[in-house]
């Protein structure tokens, strides 16, 4: 599975969007980007995947640039309670086939 | 999504015993993975536990250490054995179901381990 880049850390202000960046720059074709977000003291969270189109769900949208080296996560109004460390993983199947490898993530904080 | 129960959410331990930790799936699901969490660090996979066979382990991980069970499809057990303060940390369950089309894994709320 092909290795991620994201910022150690991040301050959001609380109703604002929250806009995380990841690096991958090594995914091959047929790799996905998956988001989960891992509040303290939980086991992680799902949030949302994709291949190369934008994608939007009811948590957030994820924004995948053209040549697939990069991604941004967007939570549109962030809110105290999504404060949490993000990570994002792209590995092969889309399915429940295969582990996770997962990166240092992004320290997400919302303030008030 | 699949609901989990792992038992027991935390425990302080002597070094030198062992602890099992329980993880119970609300439905049958193909796969089941065990991670850990040591303090301030992100996950690392430990195994993939598969039914009816020796479970999988990843690099740096060995079977006398965590050894794991995984009698049907919805339970699954990970022993870490002979204990050093080393070993505390957060242990999750995690599971996925090659059948399903929903993405993504389920993961439990975690065991955490204080090692004295």
């Amino acid at each position: 599975d092909a290795k991620t880049t994201q910022p150690p850390s991040m301050d959001c202000a609380e109703g604002r969007a929250a806009n995380l960046p990841c690096n991958h720059s090594t995914i091959s074709g047929n790799e996905y980007v998956y988001w989960y977000r891992q509040i303290h003291s939980q086991g992680p969270q799902y949030i949302i995947h994709g291949l190369k189109n934008n994608e939007t769900n009811e948590m957030a949208s994820l924004i995948i640039t053209e040549d697939r080296k990069s991604s941004t996560l967007i939570l549109p109004h962030a809110t105290l309670r999504d404060t949490a460390v993000y990570y994002c993983i792209v590995r092969v199947s889309r399915t429940g086939a295969n582990n996770l490898f997962f990166g240092t993530g992004t320290r997400l904080t919302v303030i008030p | 999504s699949a609901v989990i129960s792992q038992k027991p959410s935390r425990d302080i331990c002597q070094r030198g015993t062992s602890l099992t930790i329980q993880c119970q799936v609300d439905s049958q699901v193909t796969m089941m993975f065990w991670y850990r969490q040591q303090p301030g660090q992100s996950l690392t996979l430990i195994a993939t536990a598969n039914q009816g066979s020796e479970a999988t382990y990843e690099s740096g991980f060995v079977i006398d250490k965590f050894p794991i069970s995984r009698p049907n499809l919805t339970f699954s057990t990970l022993t870490v054995s002979n204990m050093s303060p080393e070993d505390s940390s957060i242990y999750l369950c995690s599971v996925g179901d090659r059948g399903r089309i929903t993405p993504g894994y389920t993961f439990g709320s975690g065991t955490r381990l204080t090692v004295v």
